[in-house]
């Protein structure tokens, strides 16, 4: 069982649909959490990170639940340009980072 | 500021052959990492430097072997290649603080036939 789960999709969304991913991971030690985004072909680059008390910019906003040991990323209206697959990441005590495999989504006019 | 920079950006290798990667940072970042990304497995750590002078592997080592040559640079390299070593190759850097965040180079897409 990996560390971090996530379900690969694909999201298939109109334009200006709400979607939201979730995360779990297995490590209870994990303490930093991040999600990314990576275009295909490209590497991934940092969307943004994940705060206990949840962070939002523009129209992403991530959460953590820690009792339950998942984060979430919610996508208000999705642009053409969303597109991607977004991963997210978890570091534990020894701060390697472990992705999950990423979810894909899709935004269709 | 170049960030990560990776060399070569795409290779490819006959089953047999040796190659290094070379991986170089100006983000005066103490933690260096290798991973390689597949389709369906998604990013695998192969080894990864804490700090100068001190190397770890990571999840699949095997067929690789890594140099941590100064706080700069962290080559990782294949001494006989093998076909499923194909894959795409990224080295990342992260200050080891959970405040910071982990950087990526580019990527070297590597084929062995």
């Amino acid at each position: 069982r990996k560390e971090v789960e996530q379900d690969p999709g694909p999201f298939n969304v109109p334009e200006g649909a709400t979607v939201a991913f979730n995360c779990t991971y297995s490590n209870s030690a994990s303490q930093s959490f991040f999600w990314y985004r990576q275009d295909c072909r490209k590497e991934p680059k940092l969307l943004m990170s994940v705060y206990s008390s949840g962070n939002e910019d523009g129209r992403f906003t991530a959460q953590l639940n820690r009792a339950s040991q998942y984060i979430s990323l919610l996508i208000r209206d999705s642009k053409l340009s969303d597109s991607a697959t977004y991963l997210c990441v978890a570091a534990g005590g020894s701060y390697i980072p472990t992705f999950g495999r990423g979810t894909s989504l899709i935004v269709h006019p | 500021n170049a960030g990560v920079t990776q060399t070569p950006k795409f290779q490819v290798l006959k089953t047999g052959q040796s190659m290094t990667l070379q991986c170089a940072q100006d983000m005066n970042h103490n933690s260096m990492y290798w991973y390689r990304q597949d389709p369906g497995m998604g990013l695998r750590l192969i080894y990864y430097s804490a700090s100068e002078g001190t190397t770890d592997k990571g999840e699949v080592p095997n067929g690789y072997n890594v140099s941590r040559l100064n706080k700069r640079e962290f080559s990782l390299r294949l001494e006989s290649a093998a076909p499923s070593q194909t894959s795409v190759y990224f080295c990342v850097t992260g200050v080891r603080d959970p405040r910071e965040t982990q950087y990526f180079g580019p990527g070297t897409r590597l084929l062995v036939l």
